[in-house]
């Protein structure tokens, strides 16, 4: 079945950092990659759609400039959190859509929990 | 607007059989898929109907109704190892759309 590697699964870093985090389908390519913010105990909040060659597509609310992403080729997408701070922290997840599976072929990372001190 | 909703919670024992409901309304819908996360966890993919009726996959089947919004996610025989959460995520445009997400706790 589609696979899709996130890393790194966890990172600490300091408050005005940046963080890079990778998603890559291992198996298949992937026009469309898709990154979901998680707190505790709440839902997965979709933040932007990530396309192969073109710019993002961010939901309503979410800050372009500080959540930049690249999606450079067909097995990778990155989200970079720019001047990170406390409220920063919490669980990011991509997914990758394996057009193979129709609607089904939804696939998601392991997720990385971000902690900005 | 979007709107999902679901159960906060459900417990049960094992062995029981236990349904979680959802009621959605959004545009651009594709078709409902129904995910299960445990605690720090990947949501894993366990059903999708892309037309009303139910789908059977082992223990765990889905049913849809479109014209009512509407559709719920059956968990048969449960195990311990159920414990967790479920989300039912209906495909607007293309793109999954999370709800609140039930915790399933299943108790001996």
């Amino acid at each position: 079945g589609a696979v899709v590697s996130q890393h790194p699964s966890w990172v600490i870093c300091k408050s005005g950092t940046s963080v890079k985090i990778e998603c890559r389908s291992l198996d298949f390519q992937a026009t469309t990659m898709f990154w979901y913010r998680q707190f505790p105990k709440q839902s997965l909040m979709l933040m932007a759609t990530s396309n192969e060659g073109s710019k993002a597509t961010y939901e309503q609310g979410v800050e372009k400039d500080k959540f930049l992403i690249n999606h450079a080729s067909l097995t990778l997408s990155t989200l970079t959190v720019t001047s990170a701070h406390p409220e920063d922290s919490s669980f990011y997840i991509c997914s990758a859509r394996d057009l193979r599976q129709g609607n089904y072929g939804y696939t998601f990372g392991s997720g990385t929990r971000l902690t900005v001190v | 607007g979007q709107s999902l909703e679901q159960p906060s919670e459900v417990t049960a024992v094992e062995g029981a059989i236990v349904q979680i409901n959802c009621t959605y309304q959004t545009s651009g819908f594709y078709g409902l898929s129904w995910y299960q996360q445990h605690d720090g966890g990947a949501p894993t993919f366990l059903s999708y109907n892309a037309l009303d009726g139910l789908e059977e996959t082992g223990r765990f089947s889905s049913f849809l109704s479109r014209s009512d919004s509407y559709g719920y996610l059956l968990l048969q025989e449960l195990q311990m190892k159920d414990s967790a959460s479920y989300f039912c995520a209906p495909n607007s445009w293309g793109k999954l759309q999370f709800g609140a997400g039930t915790q399933v706790v299943v108790t001996p």
